[in-house]
């Protein structure tokens, strides 16, 4: 079975730096797709950056980038001048390509500091 | 607003009772998901469907729950009988039918407290 694993519970940045929040997965498939989730307090969640396991260029969306490490199985999320409304819980999930449901992380708190 | 809904919103119920939880997904989405995520955790995976068919169910779906999608619209999930440790975010996702990366978009969640 799959596993996804956040090992930062909490992380905390100052406004306008950069943060990195880890997610590490275990997986015997060799195609897969990869998410990084933000969910605000009370707010429901959305998607932040997709990560397709069969590209090596990482994919970045704005002030959004991914660290994808295949061998490793690594896939951290960098970001970068970071904002009061970063502020949210983050999940790193795990979808096969054959498959249907998202395999989570436990999810990393962003706390964002004025 | 398109994006997926959920209702209701909240739900406080007595152990024993049963509560029944709706979703209406994204219009043109055919793929259906249901998710239960406790305090402090990341979702985790309850049952899918596609169109009117449930394809897919966790070992976490006990029988005392049931989900249903009767004309491939909106779904339900029924609990019987609540548990305390049925106390949860129940929330419910949608995809359109092309597979590959496409985002599972999430409604906001029914939050169920069983007293």
């Amino acid at each position: 079975a799959q596993t996804v694993t956040q090992s930062q519970p909490e992380m905390s940045v100052q406004e306008a730096e950069t943060v990195t929040l880890s997610c590490t997965y275990d997986t015997s498939e060799s195609d897969y797709y990869l998410f990084w989730y933000k969910q605000p307090p009370s707010r429901q969640m959305i998607l932040v950056i997709r990560q397709e396991a069969y590209k090596q260029q990482n994919a970045t969306e704005n002030r959004f980038s991914v660290n994808f490490q295949k061998a490793a199985k690594s896939f951290s999320l960098k970001i970068s001048d970071s904002q009061l409304g970063d502020a949210a819980m983050y999940f790193c999930a795990y979808r096969n390509n054959a498959g249907n449901m998202l395999t989570f992380g436990g999810g990393t708190r962003l706390m964002v500091k004025p | 607003d398109t994006g997926v809904s959920q209702n209701p919103r909240h739900k406080i119920t007595k152990r024993g009772q049963n509560v029944t939880f709706r979703c209406d997904p994204i219009s043109e989405h055919n793929r259906l998901y249901w998710y239960r995520q406790t305090l402090g955790q990341g979702p985790e995976f309850l049952t899918y469907f596609q169109n009117e068919a449930q394809l897919e169910k966790s070992r976490l779906l006990s029988d005392r729950f049931s989900a249903e999608r009767p004309k491939g619209s909106f779904s339900t999930l029924e609990i019987q009988r609540t548990e305390q440790g049925d106390s949860a975010m129940y929330l419910c996702a949608s995809s359109p039918s092309k597979l590959g990366g496409n985002e599972q978009f999430f409604g906001p969640g029914t939050r169920l407290t069983v007293l």
